[in-house]
């Protein structure tokens, strides 16, 4: 398995800021994702974090409001550009590669981030 | 758009009684995988399946993928008050070996001593 781990664990914000979240992995890894969840119901994949290029976006999200940085195979930040309340949420930061695991089979997540926007 | 509908939502049952949930789509998937998240915590990957017919026991819990991998179940006998959490299941789309996820709706168990 991997271990990860998300920084900040959770975070209180006005509307209009932008916050980053980190991911870290004790090892290199194939591929990082990012989720969103509401608390007690299921995940939404925002993207993809591709190390060297550009990130993959699914339907309904944007590189403007969530841009994503991966420099190496152990670390990749999101963040949540000019918050508002509606996003509030856990999000998640997940890793999958051949080192730990049969590809496709074993994904891991991490702890997640809190965020709150008032 | 692959899609898997998860059910129940909602489960809260007495502890000592068998418990199953389903996840069931249109589409095939090449594997799918089990989870169970806690309040605070990110989910924990509890089994993997691969194969149509599998079945998977871990302790008290049986995993099941159907045998045309578009359905599978989670079986709990004796629930226990510590397998209170959220089960999602999460199924990998073919043709690739590393891909998202598609996740269920999530069942919330509660488990009463």
């Amino acid at each position: 398995s991997a271990v990860i781990s998300q920084k900040p664990s959770r975070d209180i914000c006005q509307r209009g800021t932008s916050l980053t979240i980190q991911c870290q992995v004790d090892s290199q890894v194939t591929m990082m994702f990012w989720y969103r969840q509401q608390p007690g119901q299921s995940l939404t994949l925002i993207a993809t974090a591709n190390q060297g290029s550009e990130a993959t976006y699914e339907s309904g999200f944007v590189i403007d409001k969530f841009p994503i940085s991966r420099p190496n195979l152990t670390f990749s930040t999101l963040t949540v550009s000019n918050m508002s309340p509606e996003d509030s949420s856990i999000y998640l930061c997940s890793v999958e590669s051949n080192a730990i695991g049969p590809p496709g089979e074993t994904q891991y997540f991490g702890p997640g981030t809190r965020l709150l926007v008032l | 758009t692959q899609l898997l509908e998860q059910s129940p939502q909602f489960l809260s049952i007495q502890e000592g009684e068998n418990l199953t949930v389903y996840c069931n789509s249109s589409s095939v998937f090449s594997s799918l995988q089990w989870y169970r998240q806690e309040p605070g915590e990110g989910p924990v990957l509890l089994v993997t399946v691969v194969t149509g017919g599998e079945v998977k026991k871990l302790k008290r819990l049986t995993f099941q993928f159907g045998d045309a991998r578009k359905d599978s179940s989670l079986h709990i006998t004796a629930a226990q008050p510590g397998d209170t959490g959220l089960y999602l299941c999460a199924g990998k789309a073919g043709g690739t070996s590393y891909g998202k996820l598609t996740f269920g709706q999530g069942t919330i168990l509660t488990v009463h001593p």
